[in-house]
């Protein structure tokens, strides 16, 4: 089945405490999303990645980390989790970069993160 | 940049009836306007889209239209069922850039 994978669905943690959100698509996208989302802000963008080793800032970068070792994995990394990176992030994917409806953004079913 | 205004933040219709909810965007340059469904507890998905060079598309009951003079687009959502109840996301994008800007949602109550 194809699908935008992420893990953990929920975590908690404390301020400072390094931690990782993994996502992986079995569709062969080249492009590649992360979003939080919250109340009243809709979803944005925090960083996107247009292939393998292209990575690039979106709306919301600060306190977040990403790579793009493979074309299939796109790992958020928080350095240093603080309580306003508390959010619902959800990873997207698809086939390219500008969006259509033949290459529609898929996302996956979200990570709901609470730093304490 | 580009920014997406989207109302109304809620929206309570009766079942059968009409629901509309309206986006506005900044940047002229703007030519691919999705729009997103996330209901309760899951996923946004892509429910319908419109590009710059048409005004309105249709796909059974809901419809989309686009005004590039004024910069704005609508969902239109007729004969309004319970399971249309979701959150609502417009959405931006312009071809020189790959990012897609989103509104900040529209919650759909449809009251049976």
């Amino acid at each position: 089945e194809a699908q935008v994978t992420q893990n953990p669905r929920y975590l908690i943690t404390v301020t400072g405490k390094k931690l990782t959100v993994t996502c992986s698509q079995n569709m062969n996208h080249e492009y590649m999303s992360w979003y939080r989302q919250d109340p009243g802000l809709g979803l944005r963008q925090i960083y996107y990645s247009m292939n393998v080793e292209v990575t690039d800032k979106g709306d919301v970068p600060e306190g977040y980390k990403v790579s793009r070792k493979e074309k299939r994995n796109f790992p958020l990394i928080l350095e240093s989790p603080s309580p306003n990176q508390t959010s619902l992030y959800f990873c997207a994917s698809s086939v390219v970069a500008l969006h259509s409806y033949n290459s529609p953004l898929h996302f996956g079913n979200g990570t709901r993160l609470t730093v304490t | 940049g580009e920014n997406v205004e989207q109302h109304p933040s809620t929206l309570s219709v009766q079942e059968g009836d009409s629901a509309v909810i309206k986006c506005t965007y900044s940047d002229s340059a703007s030519n691919y306007f999705p729009w997103y469904k996330q209901e309760l507890g899951k996923r946004p998905q892509l429910i319908i889209d419109i590009r710059s060079n048409v005004g309105e598309k249709k796909d059974q009951r809901i419809a989309v239209t686009l005004n590039k003079t004024a910069k704005h687009f609508s969902l239109h959502i007729t004969e309004t069922q319970p399971e249309d109840s979701a959150v609502y996301f417009c959405a931006a994008q312009m071809d020189s850039s790959y990012k897609l800007i989103f509104g900040s949602g529209t919650r759909l109550l449809v009251r049976p």
